[in-house]
């Protein structure tokens, strides 16, 4: 069984371009997260979905970030017009509906650069 | 010891000794905390996590201890070995319809030495 997978692993962008960031959640589980981690700190919450709903994005930056999880497919982290300060790594996490939503198993992240 | 700022509190143990990690929660209506180890380049691994029913949890080397009236979560790890080097973080959950939103801390770093 495949654990979380995200990709790519590492992402360079130029100011003012999109990010596009994925994550496949482990079989079976259907509710996934996103975090944010700055160097050297702990994981911020952005943004909980399930299939086709945004359960909770009080997270994520009102503008220029949008994330899904169509019925088919990967869960998306869009960042559009990157600016430097989106710099960091960012983690999914997926959790199966049968245990309830707090184990959550981190997938290895997307490292994103922006020049 | 504990560091301010941007550095993370470190801690430096050898091969074989019992490593304890604390961690200060912020929230006293936390009902739920994980353990979570993170290597360098890697996600977050799930260690241990307790509940606030309980005061200590064990696993295979490791032991969580929750001590509520001072909001104080720690981690031993039992004969530390070389691959425990790390980033350890713990996180909490806050009770009040959210109850899937992980609150993490800081980390500490942990370096066996060997």
């Amino acid at each position: 069984n495949a654990g979380v997978m995200q990709n790519p692993r590492h992402l360079v962008r130029r100011r003012g371009q999109e990010a596009r960031l994925r994550c496949s959640p482990m079989k079976g589980h259907s509710h996934v997260y996103w975090y944010r981690q700055l160097p050297e700190e702990g994981l911020k919450f952005m943004v909980y979905l399930q299939k086709e709903n945004i359960i909770d994005e009080s997270g994520m930056p009102k503008e220029r970030f949008s994330a899904e999880f169509p019925k088919e497919g990967p869960s998306i982290l869009r960042i559009q017009q990157v600016v430097r300060g989106d710099s960091a790594a960012y983690f999914c996490a997926s959790s199966p509906p049968a245990q309830g939503p707090y184990e959550q198993y981190f997938g290895p992240g997307t490292r994103l650069t922006v020049t | 010891g504990e560091n301010v700022g941007l550095h993370l509190p470190t801690l430096s143990v050898q091969e074989g000794d019992n490593s304890i990690i604390n961690c200060a929660y912020s929230n006293s209506a936390s009902d739920y905390f994980i353990w979570y180890k993170q290597e360098s380049g890697k996600g977050p691994q799930f260690i241990i996590d307790i509940r606030s029913n309980m005061d200590k949890r064990q696993g295979q080397r490791v032991t969580v201890l929750l001590n509520k009236t001072v909001k104080h979560l720690s981690l031993q790890i039992a004969a530390t070995q070389p691959g425990d080097s790390a980033v350890y973080f713990c996180a909490e959950n806050m009770p009040g319809g959210s109850n899937y939103k992980l609150t993490f801390g800081k980390g500490t770093l942990l370096t066996v030495n060997p």
